[in-house]
């Protein structure tokens, strides 16, 4: 069983559209992450929830608005998609905060055009 | 920061040669550093961490040493096998609070068979 989740893998759209990347772990974890790594595989931490409540929010354009249903869901949405959001983007998990190793999904491919 | 003009470092090895990866951290308060590996295509996979109360921790071939002193920690892989090839990624995280973990630029090890 996939402890990690995300999908779609790959996602290709044009710019102003709307799209949303859904994570979910089995490992009953109580925190979620959402990381950004750029083409020079430069990981960027976006957001990050503790027990469904958000803990981190790092500078990230307001257009990317995560939502955590529950402890095991970390979905992410992002409006009036550009160009520069191209990247490959990963959820991850930890059973603690901080100090918890992280189990990272297999990444979601997003391609703007 | 972000990698913004910065070129993925490589690292070349013969297999079965020793390879060593070298990683600076920025702050001197993290007291929790970990070790992860991405292969193409897939999600960073932890291998190993260290506290800072260690100065090296040894695991199934691989070997953390840590330097507190000049903020410097190391990945050493014994007996490099082309499996190893990847990008490796150290991480800094600090206990106590919601601290995140900052990971860094990431190391490409190329394994020559």
């Amino acid at each position: 069983d996939t402890a990690v989740s995300q999908t779609p893998k790959y996602l290709v759209t044009q710019m102003g559209n709307d799209k949303s990347i859904k994570c979910e772990q089995n490992l009953g974890h109580d925190t979620m992450y959402w990381y950004k790594q750029d083409s020079k595989k430069f990981l960027k931490i976006m957001f990050s929830y503790n027990n469904k409540e958000l803990i981190i929010n790092e500078t990230v354009p307001n257009r990317f608005s995560p939502k955590s249903p529950d402890k095991a869901h970390l979905n992410l949405h992002i409006n009036s998609l550009e160009l520069g959001d191209s990247a490959v983007y990963f959820c991850a998990s930890s059973q603690e905060w901080g100090y918890g190793t992280q189990y990272f999904g297999p990444g979601t491919r997003l391609l703007v055009l | 920061g972000e990698s913004v003009g910065l070129h993925l470092p490589t690292l070349s090895v013969q297999e079965g040669d020793n390879s060593i990866i070298n990683c600076a951290y920025s702050n001197s308060a993290s007291d929790y550093f970990i070790w992860y590996k991405q292969e193409s295509g897939k999600g960073p996979q932890f291998i190993i961490d260290i506290r800072s109360n260690m100065d090296k921790r040894q695991g199934q071939r691989v070997t953390v040493l840590l330097n507190k002193t000049v903020k410097h920690l190391s990945l050493q892989i014994a007996a490099t096998q082309p499996g190893d090839s990847a990008v490796y990624f150290c991480a800094e995280g600090q206990s106590g609070g919601y601290q995140k973990v900052t990971f860094g630029i990431g190391t490409k090890l190329q394994v020559i068979p």
